[in-house]
């Protein structure tokens, strides 16, 4: 079956430091990949999305993806923390299910950035 | 630009009790979606929708009921509702969810926070 795994449910890092949050996933086919934020008391928003082409993609934020193949992974990076980043991140997978979008989710990452 | 409006933002209810969930998009998405956000868990469809009059069920769609008269609207209703349905119910929708067309965005209300006791 096909899943998505992130790794570490809860991740801190210090204000400027290197986010790193991590998602594999496993599918026999090319996938499309999402990375969504959810702030705290809010509906979930979309960072950025890998369908084709370039594999490694910018999204909103300073967050980027890069998509790589052979490792099944669409880990999401920031280069310099910022305090507005604390949130829960999830990562997710479209798949092609006939008729039907089939999307699946990671549990989720929450973001702890500290002064 | 409202995007995706769902209301009420809290409910309280007692064991038993029905209601309905209202969710409402003004972007003409035909693809409209109900999950369930429990810690730990993660998202779970409940119930979705790809166009007026037509539903599906998702992986958890026991003990809701939906129904899509308009594009526009897509109410959940809980029939009797029961503790374990405490949770945060979103409802997300995209420009189409039908075949060939797997890489729109979702788009999320804020969220109605349901307690049953």
């Amino acid at each position: 079956a096909q899943s998505v795994t992130q790794l570490g449910s809860h991740v801190s890092v210090s204000e400027g430091a290197l986010v790193l949050l991590r998602c594999n996933y496993s599918s026999s086919v090319p996938p499309y990949l999402f990375w969504y934020v959810q702030y705290p008391n809010q509906g979930l928003q979309l960072l950025l999305k890998y369908t084709t082409g370039a594999t490694l993609v910018k999204g909103i934020n300073g967050f980027e993806a890069e998509f790589k193949k052979s490792e099944t992974s669409f880990h999401l990076t920031k280069p310099s923390a910022h305090m507005s980043d604390a949130a829960e991140y999830f990562c997710a997978v479209t798949l092609n299910a006939g008729n039907n979008r089939k999307l699946i989710w990671g549990l989720g990452t929450s973001l702890a950035v500290n002064p | 630009n409202a995007g995706v409006t769902q209301t009420p933002k809290f409910q309280v209810l007692k064991t038993g009790q029905s209601m309905t969930l209202q969710c409402a998009q003004d972007m003409n998405h035909e693809y409209m979606s109900w999950y369930r956000q429990d810690p730990g868990m993660g998202l779970r469809l409940i119930h979705y929708s790809v166009g007026a009059g037509i539903t599906d069920q998702g992986e958890v769609p026991n003990g809701y009921n939906v129904s899509r008269s308009t594009t526009e609207d897509f109410p959940l209703r809980l029939l009797s509702a029961a503790p374990s349905q405490t949770s945060v119910y979103f409802c997300a929708s995209s420009y189409s969810g039908g075949a060939g067309d797997y890489n729109s965005p979702l788009h999320f209300g804020n969220g109605t926070r349901l307690t049953v006791t």
